[in-house]
C-alpha cells in the first residue's frame, strides 16, 4: 500500500525552480522521508532524505512540513537533465524501500 | 569503490531456461535489495538482505525466483524455467541501515525471454 501521494506529472520551464510535492499523512515518528529519481533508461538515483528538519545538498533541497505530513522536493534551477520520475518514499530503519508511481517531471526548454 | 555493479547488463534467454544475475554492492553496505521493473512502472520490490540474512521475499514472487547473499557481500538472483512474463529490468541496490541513509542502485540487468 502506498504511504505517499504524489501528482502523476508536472511541468516546469528550464532554469526555473521546481517544487515537487508529496503527502504522507500517515507518517510515523520513526519514518524518514526519502526522495529518489529515475532518469530514462537508468536505475533510480538517491536524491535526498530527511527526518524533521529541512535538508540541503548539492542536488536539491527538502522542505518538511512542521507536522511532517507533507514534504516538498525543491530543484533550485531545473535543467533538461532533471527530466525524470521522482519518487517520494517513507522508510524507517527496519523497512524495505517500496516505490510508488512517482511524479514524472517534464522540463520545457 | 565505483558503486553498485550488476552483471550481465543484458540477457536474452529462451523460455524454460534458467538464468542467474549477480550484484556487487558498495562495500560495507549491509543492506542489499532486488527489484524488478517493467516499462512505465516503478521498481517492484522482490527481496532484501541484511548481511547474509534474507529478511523478506515479496509474496508476488513465485517459487521460480531465488536469491542468495552467501557471505554478506555479493548477491545472486536466479530465475528457473523462465517465462515471457519475466522479461523486465532487474535492479539491485545497497545501503547502510536504510532509514538513516539512502540506497544506491546499479544500472540493472535487462532480461528478455523469447
Amino acid at each position: 500500500d502506498a504511504k505517499t501521494t504524489q501528482p502523476n506529472s508536472m511541468e516546469s520551464n528550464e532554469e526555473e525552480p521546481v517544487h515537487l510535492p508529496c503527502n504522507h499523512s500517515t507518517i510515523s515518528g520513526t519514518d524518514y522521508i526519502h526522495w529518489y529519481r529515475q532518469l530514462p533508461s537508468q536505475g533510480p538515483e538517491y536524491v535526498i532524505h530527511g527526518l524533521t528538519s529541512n535538508v540541503n545538498n548539492r542536488m536539491a533541497s527538502l522542505a518538511i512540513a512542521e507536522d511532517r505530513k507533507s514534504s516538498t522536493l525543491i530543484l533550485h534551477r531545473a535543467t533538461l537533465r532533471d527530466a525524470a520520475v521522482y519518487y517520494c518514499i517513507l522508510s524507517n530503519r527496519d523497512d524495505k524501500i517500496i516505490f510508488g508511481k512517482g511524479t514524472r517531471l517534464h522540463i520545457l526548454p | 569503490d565505483t558503486g553498485v555493479s550488476q552483471d550481465p547488463r543484458h540477457k536474452i534467454t529462451k523460455r524454460g531456461q534458467n538464468v542467474t544475475f549477480r550484484c556487487d554492492p558498495i562495500s560495507e553496505h549491509n543492506r542489499l535489495y532486488w527489484y524488478r521493473q517493467t516499462l512505465g512502472q516503478g521498481p517492484e520490490f522482490l527481496t532484501y538482505f541484511q548481511n547474509e540474512a534474507q529478511l523478506e521475499k515479496s509474496r508476488l514472487l513465485s517459487d521460480r525466483f531465488s536469491a542468495e547473499r552467501p557471505k554478506g557481500s555479493f548477491s545472486t538472483l536466479e530465475i528457473q524455467r523462465t517465462e515471457q512474463g519475466d522479461s523486465a529490468m532487474y535492479l539491485c541496490a545497497s545501503s547502510l541501515v536504510v532509514g538513516a541513509a539512502g540506497a544506491f542502485f546499479g544500472q540493472g540487468t535487462r532480461l528478455t525471454v523469447v
